[in-house]
């Protein structure tokens, strides 16, 4: 399968905690997008990245959010003292560069329940 | 700013039956204009585009012209399947972004 992969797909934890999701994008896509869907909305963006630069966080990205693509390839977004209003599917999606780049081709989301 | 307005679901039809979902667009500029659909337990795919006024996106039998007198982009399709029950986002692309902006989904059951 050579689509976007998210790890973990489920993710329980007490509020509080540190959370991480990975995201692996499709082979040579060289932009990567985040975005979170709470129940009953559709996604809203949240950040994105070319190669390893982060060029666009939304204000929904507190300061308890982080987002990292170190060498350009997978991409990490770790939550800190995560609070209830946390809990939502995260997604991740990524695209080619030029004429291509509308097309954003999105994994299966990791689902964040905060208890 | 941009927003994406889609008609509320559940939309509910027997199989074969002629299904709309509307679908319409505040932006600036001359945005880019998608349908995605969910399946259940599935990731989000890209059902069809159009990005330009007057283009018509096609896929699998679903079909949307981009009409930017009325900014919408109104998904239809003429005989719908069982297998075709999913939520269904319409979603915009303003031309010099690269963030989508979504509607709330609108849920479709198909009923044998």
């Amino acid at each position: 399968d050579t689509g976007v992969s998210q790890d973990p797909r489920h993710k329980i934890t007490k509020r509080g905690q540190n959370v991480t999701f990975r995201c692996d994008p499709i082979s040579e896509h060289n932009r990567l997008y985040w975005y979170r869907q709470t129940l009953g909305q559709g996604p809203e963006f949240l950040t994105y990245f070319q190669n390893e630069a982060q060029l666009e966080k939304s204000r929904l990205l507190s300061d308890r959010f982080s987002a990292e693509r170190p060498k350009g390839s997978f991409s990490t977004l770790e939550i800190q003292r995560t609070e209830q209003g946390d809990s939502a599917m995260y997604l991740c999606a990524s695209t080619p560069g030029g004429r291509e780049r509308y097309e954003q081709y999105f994994g299966p989301g990791t689902r964040l329940t905060v208890t | 700013g941009d927003s994406v307005t889609q008609m509320e679901g559940p939309v509910t039809l027997s199989e074969e039956a002629f299904l709309t979902i509307n679908c319409t667009y505040t932006a600036t500029g001359y945005p880019s204009l998608f349908w995605y659909v969910q399946y259940p337990g599935e990731g989000l795919q890209l059902l069809l585009k159009a990005t330009k006024a007057d283009d018509k996106g096609s896929n699998k039998g679903f079909e949307a012209t981009y009409r930017k007198e009325t900014t919408s982009f109104h998904l239809e399709k003429g005989s719908v399947q069982v297998s075709d029950s999913a939520v269904y986002f319409c979603a915009l692309l303003r031309y010099n972004t690269d963030k989508l902006i979504f509607g709330t989904g609108t849920r479709l059951q198909v009923f044998p």
